[in-house]
């Protein structure tokens, strides 16, 4: 069974300051998906970022950035001088290879709250 | 490009009484899902579909019915609605069958509560 943990119910910083969001997961498969969504107050889900399992390369872009660690099984999320609009419920997800990515498990999510 | 599109976006029910949940997506993919999401949750899949005529129950499908009968459209029932349906109802799809990280569309989501 697969399972994904995000510790961080809710985090709060002020605007400019980096912040991180963890993610870890479990899986019996050694090829799998992880996933970051962000979700918004108006509710909407809005994919960020696909990592395959093969590929443990750590991404930028902008001023988000992604670090994948098989070894600890964690794929955390930087956001880096963090604005307002920032501000939204962010989910890790984790699906099979050998199932299709509408398949996913979620993690309860972090709430990130950017102040002025 | 409308994607994937759900209605209602909102809906009041009395429990007991039916209803369902459409979905459409127009970009002919052949996975479309159901999930739902309570509060202070993430979101826990309901049930799905591999391709037209085929559906499986994901990890909270009691409660629920789905059907397949063509590849745009993918829609949820709740045959006698509880309050602990209340929930905000997402439906997704994407391209590709297994083997396949790609994207998952979302719809915008429909807002359920069940008094």
């Amino acid at each position: 069974a697969q399972k994904v943990t995000q510790a961080q119910t809710e985090i709060s910083v002020v605007e400019k300051e980096d912040v991180t969001l963890d993610c870890v997961y479990e899986t019996r498969d050694t090829t799998y998906y992880l996933f970051w969504y962000k979700q918004p107050p108006s509710g909407e889900l809005v994919f960020l970022i696909r990592r395959n399992s093969f590929d443990e390369q750590n991404e930028i872009s902008g001023r988000y950035s992604w670090n994948f660690q098989k070894s600890t099984s964690s794929f955390n999320f930087t956001i880096t001088a963090s604005q307002v609009v920032d501000s939204a419920v962010y989910f890790c997800a984790l699906s099979e290879v050998n199932t299709n990515a509408g398949k996913s498990t979620f993690g309860d999510g972090t709430t990130l709250t950017v102040k002025p | 490009n409308a994607g994937v599109t759900q209605t209602p976006k909102f809906q009041v029910l009395k429990t007991g009484q039916s209803m369902t949940l459409q979905c459409a997506q127009d970009m002919n993919h052949e996975y479309m899902s159901w999930y739902r999401q309570d509060p202070g949750m993430g979101l826990r899949l309901i049930h799905y579909s591999v391709g037209a005529g085929i559906t499986d129950q994901g990890e909270v499908p009691n409660g629920y019915n789905v059907s397949r009968s063509t590849t745009e459209d993918f829609p949820l029932r709740l045959l006698s609605a509880a309050p602990s349906q209340t929930s905000v109802y997402f439906c997704a799809s994407s391209p590709g069958g297994p083997y396949s990280g790609n994207t998952i569309y979302f719809g915008e989501g429909s807002w359920l509560t069940v008094v």
